[in-house]
């Protein structure tokens, strides 16, 4: 149980466009949803939190009208990065809380999708 | 704001040796957790600590949380090459849910 996947795991753009990534939970209904960004060799840097029906929460220094997220569904969670450029190349990952009635947690804990590397060239 | 801080950073062993990993934090979340993430995956949590002097052992690994519930420890016995990844602590805030990680432990364990 308490499944996270993502759309695409991997992708290579032209700088300029735009990308959208998606995260669903598959067995779950998840109210709230993160992003993370991790640099090779990096730790994962919280870029925002998403708010299903409501307007996603940025963490310090995140541009909201360069990464866009959309929680239209309790299940789906989007990030559009838009205008790419190369120094948005990066590995995207995403999260989110199932309820604890479920059964797959205790502690509030975050379950990960496997993440989508993204190349701009 | 606060911080977690992982030691060492990097750290590469010969199979069958032991090592620890460490995790300290500026202050008190509401409970601790450990993830290992290999390359181009996502991360997997591994535990999660909540009680001061609490301990859980996971196979081989022992995972050990301090009195004071700032502190945080992963206890390797026998590393196989299998444990090769980035082990992350992270704290977790009971107010919005999010998960503060630390710089993370990147171990190589050699055949």
């Amino acid at each position: 149980g308490a499944v996270v996947s993502q759309h695409p795991s991997w992708v290579i753009c032209k700088s300029g466009t735009s990308v959208k990534i998606e995260c669903r939970s598959l067995d779950f209904q998840a109210t709230t949803m993160f992003w993370y960004r991790q640099f090779p060799k990096q730790s994962l840097m919280l870029m925002a939190t998403s708010n299903e029906g409501s307007k996603a929460t940025y963490e310090q220094g995140v541009e909201k009208d360069k990464f866009l997220i959309n929680h239209a569904s309790l299940t789906l969670s989007t990030l559009t990065v838009t205008s790419a450029h190369p120094e948005d190349s990066s590995f995207y990952i995403c999260s989110a809380i199932p309820p604890r009635a479920g059964g797959f947690s205790s502690y509030n804990e975050q379950f990960f999708g496997p993440g989508t590397r993204l190349t701009v060239l | 704001t606060q911080l977690l801080e992982q030691s060492p950073q990097f750290l590469s062993i010969q199979e069958g040796e032991n090592l620890t990993v460490y995790c300290n934090s500026s202050s008190v979340f509401s409970s601790l957790q450990w993830y290992r993430q290999e390359p181009g995956e996502g991360p997997v949590l591994l535990v999660t600590v909540v009680t001061g002097g609490e301990v859980k052992k996971l196979k081989r690994l022992t995972f050990q949380f301090g009195d004071a519930r700032k502190d945080s420890s992963l206890h390797i016995t026998a590393a196989q090459p299998g444990d090769t990844g980035l082990y992350l602590c992270a704290g977790l805030s009971a107010s919005n849910y999010k998960l503060t990680f630390g710089k993370g432990t990147l171990l190589t364990v050699n055949p």
